[in-house]
């Protein structure tokens, strides 16, 4: 079985601060973890994913997130925020194999203040 | 290539009608999943297609239904609308082999009076 859970529903951090976005996962084997941002009215759009290369994947927009298996952890990080990443955010997991689903947290909606 | 397109984009319809949804996948994507998000339940999955055969499903109950075309294109059916279908419809599309990324489309917000 597999589940995601987003520690915090929101966050408020002020520009130029750094972001942290908690994501601890469950999964019975090695899942790939993504992470995706959704702005007001609009779909979402893909930031990283994880699928068992490096633990640190860099992705879009300044945002990193660190798979840590002995946590059971996959948190993104911002170094410094930017009006513009105001959204929320979702930490995704799911399988390796054909129509594995996929496994939404609650999300998280990010206020950043100037 | 061009992103996951969905149309409608906004559509108000008033209990107990019907409403069809359309989801054309990114090309070369066979697998389309659509999604039900609201603010209260969040996103659940509603059921995922591959070559014209629902692949896997949700808990929703049978007033929602899908079909996929040999082009891949997607629909999603709504029956005897409930106000409680009020909504943000997402479609997402991928290859075929497992642990690939999702891409979703812009959604069709549903507005049920």
């Amino acid at each position: 079985a597999q589940s995601v859970t987003q520690l915090d529903s929101h966050v408020s951090v002020s520009e130029g601060t750094p972001v942290l976005l908690r994501c601890n996962y469950s999964s019975s084997y090695s899942p790939s973890l993504f992470w995706y941002v959704q702005h007001p009215n609009k779909g979402l759009q893909l930031l990283l994913k994880y699928t068992s290369a490096a633990t640190l994947v860099k992705g879009i927009n300044g945002f990193e997130a660190e798979f840590k298996k002995s946590e059971t952890s996959f948190h993104l990080t911002k170094p410094s925020a930017h009006m513009s990443d105001a959204a929320e955010y979702f930490c995704v997991v799911s399988g390796r194999y054909n129509f594995n689903k996929f496994y939404f947290g609650s999300g998280t909606k990010l206020n950043v203040k100037p | 290539k061009a992103g996951v397109t969905q149309t409608p984009r906004y559509l108000i319809k008033t209990r107990g009608q019907q409403v069809t949804l359309s989801c054309s996948p990114i090309s070369g994507h066979r697998s389309v999943s659509w999604y039900q998000q609201t603010p209260g339940q969040g996103l659940q999955f509603l059921f995922e297609y591959f070559s014209e055969t629902q692949r896997n499903k949700g808990n929703f109950p049978g007033r929602f239904s899908g079909r996929q075309f040999s082009n891949s294109r997607s629909e999603m059916n709504v029956s005897t609308l409930e106000l409680g279908d009020s909504a943000l419809y997402l479609c997402a599309s991928r290859p075929l082999e497992g642990g690939e990324t999702q891409y979703f489309g812009p959604g069709t917000r549903l507005l049920v009076l």
